[in-house]
């Protein structure tokens, strides 16, 4: 069955430093994969995609993530954190049905403290 | 500037009542999606529609109908609703293009509580 793990309910950081939100995914065959951010009382916005090509994607606001299809993660990475990051982050994959459908790990929490 | 619209923003409703969320974007994208979230789940597929006529179930869509008669709109209703539909509805779209996958772009959400 295809699925996406977001392990952490919550990450906190502090300001400047680095971090990290954990996805992994278990789907046949080569993935698609997405990052979403969430808001307070707000939609979902695209972040970033892995589709092919170079392992480690850029995004919007200084985010990247590394695909790593031996460990079957696609973690979210950021230099340095800055307290308007905190926010609900959601990994995706699309499903391998060649539909247009993705499935969405549960979300993980960010918190960065000044 | 395109964008992706859901009214009402909030929605309070009685069991057993009918009611109907809409969702409107101007993209001009064929793909549309209606998701909702609940804590711990993520977000979970209701329904969704490739183009205008079109319409398929999700893994949620007991209880729920869409219809797509245009391109713009694909309204979602809640034929009774049950106390487990309380939720927050997202409404979301696509491009399609040849030989890629683009993401979703996602509307600003309805929060509907049933009493």
């Amino acid at each position: 069955a295809q699925s996406v793990a977001q392990p952490e309910d919550q990450v906190n950081v502090a300001e400047g430093n680095p971090l990290t939100v954990k996805c992994t995914y278990s789907v046949s065959g080569n993935p698609y994969l997405f990052w979403y951010v969430q808001y307070p009382n707000r939609g979902l916005q695209f972040l970033l995609k892995y589709i092919t090509g170079d392992n480690l994607v850029k995004g919007s606001y200084g985010f990247e993530a590394e695909f790593n299809k031996s460990q079957t993660s696609f973690h979210l990475k950021k230099p340095s954190a800055l307290v308007s990051d905190s926010a609900l982050y959601f990994c995706a994959v699309r499903r391998m049905d060649s539909s247009y459908k993705l499935i969405f790990g549960s979300g993980t929490r960010l918190l960065v403290r000044p | 500037d395109a964008e992706i619209t859901q009214s009402p923003r909030h929605k309070i409703t009685e069991t057993g009542r009918q009611v109907t969320l809409a969702c409107h974007q101007t993209w001009n994208h064929n793909n549309m999606f209606w998701y909702r979230q609940d804590l711990g789940h993520g977000l979970r597929l209701i329904h969704y529609s490739y183009g205008v006529q079109d319409t398929n179930k999700g893994e949620v869509s007991d209880g729920y109908s869409v219809s797509r008669s245009n391109t713009e709109d694909l309204p979602l209703t809640l034929e009774s609703a049950a106390s487990s539909q309380t939720s927050v509805y997202f409404c979301a779209s696509s491009v399609v293009s040849s030989g890629s996958y683009n993401e979703q772009f996602f509307g600003p959400g309805t929060r509907l509580t049933v009493l």
